[in-house]
This record gives C-alpha cells, structure tokens and sequence, in this order.
C-alpha cells in the first residue's frame, strides 16, 4: 500500500512557465516533506522541504504548499527552466519514534521543460 | 571527496557470484540507508543503520546483507542473487535529530545487472 503517491508520470511546460507538481498521501502521521530532483544517470538531490506545521515554503523559483486536511502537497517551479528537467520525487516523513528517520517516497514525475 | 560517494557505479555479476556495494559518507552524518530503485517503482527503503546499529531491516531477503563498520562506510554484501534483483541501488545517509530537517543525502547509485 502506497502512502505517498503522485498520479502523474510526466509534465511537459514550455520555459518560462509555471510547472506545478502534485503529491497526495494518506498516513496523517508525517510531520515532514521533501522534493527531490533526479537526473538519469545520479542520485536523488534533495530541493526543498516543508514541516506540517507551515503551510508554504519558498526558496527562490520553488514553492512547496501543503494542505493538510487535503493530504495533498504541491512543488511550484516559477519560471521553469529547460535545466528543471528531471525526475521530481515527493518524500514524506514518518514523525514516530520507532521509524525515525524513515522517508517514504513516490514513483517520481518527469519533468520536461521546452524552449 | 564530497557528499557521499558510491562504488562500483556500475556491476554486472552472475547469479552464482558474490560481489558487494560500497558507500562512504563524508557529511559528518550518524545515519546510513540502503535503497534499491526498479524500473517503475517508487524508492524501496532496505536497510537503515542509527550510530552504527542496524534499525530497521525492511523484510529484505538473506541475500543481501549490509555491514556498517564505522558512521561514515556502509556496505552492501550480494550472494546469489536472481535477474530480479538488477535494479538502482542508492545509498544515503542523514543526520538524525528529532524535530530537525530530515533530509537525506544520496549518492549516485550502483546500476547492478544480475545475468
């Protein structure tokens, strides 16, 4: 059973445009989330995180929103880049004790930005 | 060297021979992971080692097994494996402070190919 999942496989937006990425889970006892970025051939960098306590992070061109009661997060990448291309992971943490550290991930959306 | 470092990157071995994975952290970091990337498939957690003792075992078969001799060098031990277990396999590791970020930090990945 799948708890953090992100239904769409891939994303294409031409550069220079917003590309929204979606998440949704369902263990309501994550207390914190990451998106990761991927190019072939690498291991997963870490981009930005939000705690269940916050609502928005921002960090430059990228905005992580999380809506609790929706069970839902979303990665804003404004203005996107042809460079943005790349796998984007969704991770989520579980905050109790016995799994500290325990990050769960889901299936990845590829981005693909054109000029 | 910086961040964490995974070697081979790339093993193709046969199903009779016995090989292993190594990685090496150099973040300072108390925290080590083993996961395994298929095809299709979200990140897959193996194994996690907290201060050198091994946390968490993911119902991970006996033909892997992971050897942590010190916080900074994990290991991935492979005997007989089968042409299902030819996957991504990426280390990370984290620093483990509860109430902190919980970002981990993953190396490239050792593409194995079981023949």
């Amino acid at each position: 059973d799948q708890q953090v999942k992100q239904n769409s496989p891939s994303l294409s937006v031409q550069e220079g445009r917003i590309s929204i990425l979606n998440c949704d889970y369902t263990n309501s006892m994550f207390d914190y989330f990451l998106w990761y970025k991927k190019y072939p051939a690498e291991g997963p960098t870490f981009l930005i995180s939000i705690s269940s306590i916050k609502d928005k992070n921002e960090d430059g061109r990228f905005t992580v929103f999380l809506n609790k009661s929706a069970k839902h997060l979303s990665l804003h990448i404004v203005p996107s880049q042809p460079g943005d291309s790349a796998v984007y992971f969704c991770a989520a943490h579980d905050g109790r004790g016995s799994t500290l550290g325990r990050l769960y991930f889901g299936r990845g959306t590829q981005l693909t930005v054109w000029p | 060297e910086t961040g964490v470092t995974q070697t081979p990157r790339h093993l193709v071995m046969g199903m009779t021979n016995k090989k292993s994975l190594k990685c090496e952290q150099h973040l300072g970091h108390n925290a080590m992971y083993w996961y395994k990337q298929s095809a299709k498939k979200p990140l897959e957690l193996m194994f996690v080692y907290n201060f050198k003792e091994q946390t968490e075992n993911n119902s991970v078969p006996s033909r892997f097994s992971p050897e942590c001799p010190n916080s900074s060098h994990l290991f991935l031990h492979l005997h007989t494996l089968q042409p299902e277990d030819s996957a991504l396999y990426l280390c990370a590791s984290s620093q483990e402070l509860t109430g902190q970020g919980y970002e981990q930090y993953f190396g490239p990945g050792t593409r194995l190919t079981v023949t």
